[in-house]
Formats: C-alpha cells, structure tokens, sequence
C-alpha cells in the first residue's frame, strides 16, 4: 500500500525554465510534506517543507504548493539549473503525539535531469 | 547547522563477521533513525529513538541492532548478515520540538556483505 506517490520516475527541463514535481497521498492522517534531493551515494538533502496548515512556502528557486482537497502536493523549481539534477523525494508524516510520529514515508522518487 | 556525520563511510563485511556503523549529530536533536536504502528505492525506516529510547522497531531482523549510547550518539551493530542486506544506511535526526519534525539525514555507510 504505497501511502506517498510519485507517479513520474523522471523528469527533463531545460537549463532556465521551470521544473514541477509531483506528489499524491493517500493517508488523511498526514500533516507534514517535505522534499529531498538525493544525489546517488549520498545521503538525502532537506529542501524545503510545508504543514497541512498552509498552501503555499517559498524558498528561493523552490515552491512547495499544497493542495489538501486533492492530496496532492508538487515542487516547483525556478530557474531550473543543471546542479538541480538528482532524485527528489516527496515525503509526509503524521503530526506530533500520534503512534506514527516519527516515521516519515517515502514517494519512490523522481529523477530530475536540468540540460544546459 | 545540519550536520549529521556517518562512519565508515564504505564497509565490506563476510556473513560471519561483526561489525557497527556509527552516527553523530550535535545539534541537540533529541530523536535518531536508521534508514536502510537500496538502489533506485527509497529509504525504508528501520529504527526511531526518541530521548534515546527505542520507540519504533519496523519488525528489523535481530542479527541488525541499534543502540543508543547518549543524546548525540547512534549506532548499528551488525551480525551474521545476509549479502542481501547490502545496502546504503542512513542515520538521520530531528528535534522533536514542535509539532512538524524535519528529519536531516548524514552521508549513509555504503555495505556490501560477502
């Protein structure tokens, strides 16, 4: 039962445009939506994050957007740059207090490549 | 700072051998994990402390065993493995201070079991 998916396994944008990364769930319990980069070898990269109490954080080049109704969340990447190349993961986890609290579960992952 | 530190950084062990991977974060971060990855999947979460109890154990084989000697502290002992438990792990923590937790992930040890 795959909680968190990431129906696109890769993704190719050219160098100054815009990369969208997308992500659904299933779990109404999640509250917590982050995004990590992963270079091969290496460990996963804190991007940014959002709560389930907003739609929308800004991080420089890098937009979360949150779309509750639909459970569905995606990335935005702008300017796209090629040392934005690498895997990036979606991830969610339920709030404090609960069992779960904690566990964060993975999407599977998409493969960005950013041609110059 | 976000630094959480892994040793070794590469490892290559037999199934009779008995070995640990180590992890270490000072940034006050009051819950650690183990993260088992294999290529072109995500990480699996195999163990949570939270203020260096054991708080989640997703049904890991016991020849895998974590241990938790302080705040800042982590490790995996590891014994009588399988060569399919070669994998990338990865140790990650968090604060544990608000309601959304942001787990900040180390390098990973690179195994291979012969």
């Amino acid at each position: 039962d795959q909680q968190v998916k990431q129906n696109s396994p890769s993704l190719s944008v050219q160098e100054g445009r815009i990369s969208i990364l997308n992500c659904d769930y299933t779990n109404s319990m999640f509250d917590y939506f982050l995004w990590y980069k992963k270079y091969p070898a290496e460990g996963p990269t804190f991007l940014i994050s959002i709560s389930s109490i907003k739609d929308k954080n800004e991080d420089g080049r890098f937009t979360v957007f949150l779309n509750k109704s639909a459970k569905h969340l995606s990335l935005h990447i702008v300017p796209s740059q090629p040392g934005d190349s690498a895997v990036y993961f979606c991830a969610a986890s339920a709030g404090a207090g609960g069992t779960s609290y904690g566990k964060l579960t993975f999407g599977q992952g998409t493969i960005l490549t950013v041609h110059p | 700072d976000t630094e959480v530190t892994q040793t070794p950084k590469h490892l290559v062990m037999g199934m009779t051998n008995k070995k640990s991977l180590k992890c270490e974060q000072h940034m006050g971060h009051r819950a650690m994990y183990w993260y088992k990855q294999k290529a072109k999947k995500p990480p699996e979460l195999m163990f949570v402390y939270s203020y260096e109890k054991l708080s989640i154990n997703e049904s890991v084989p016991s020849r895998f065993s974590p241990e938790c000697p302080n705040s800042s502290l982590l490790n995996l002992h590891l014994h009588a493995l399988q060569p399919e438990d070669s994998a990338l792990y990865l140790c990650a923590s968090s604060s544990l201070t608000g309601g959304f937790d942001t787990q900040y992930f180390g390098p990973g040890t690179r195994l291979t079991v012969l």
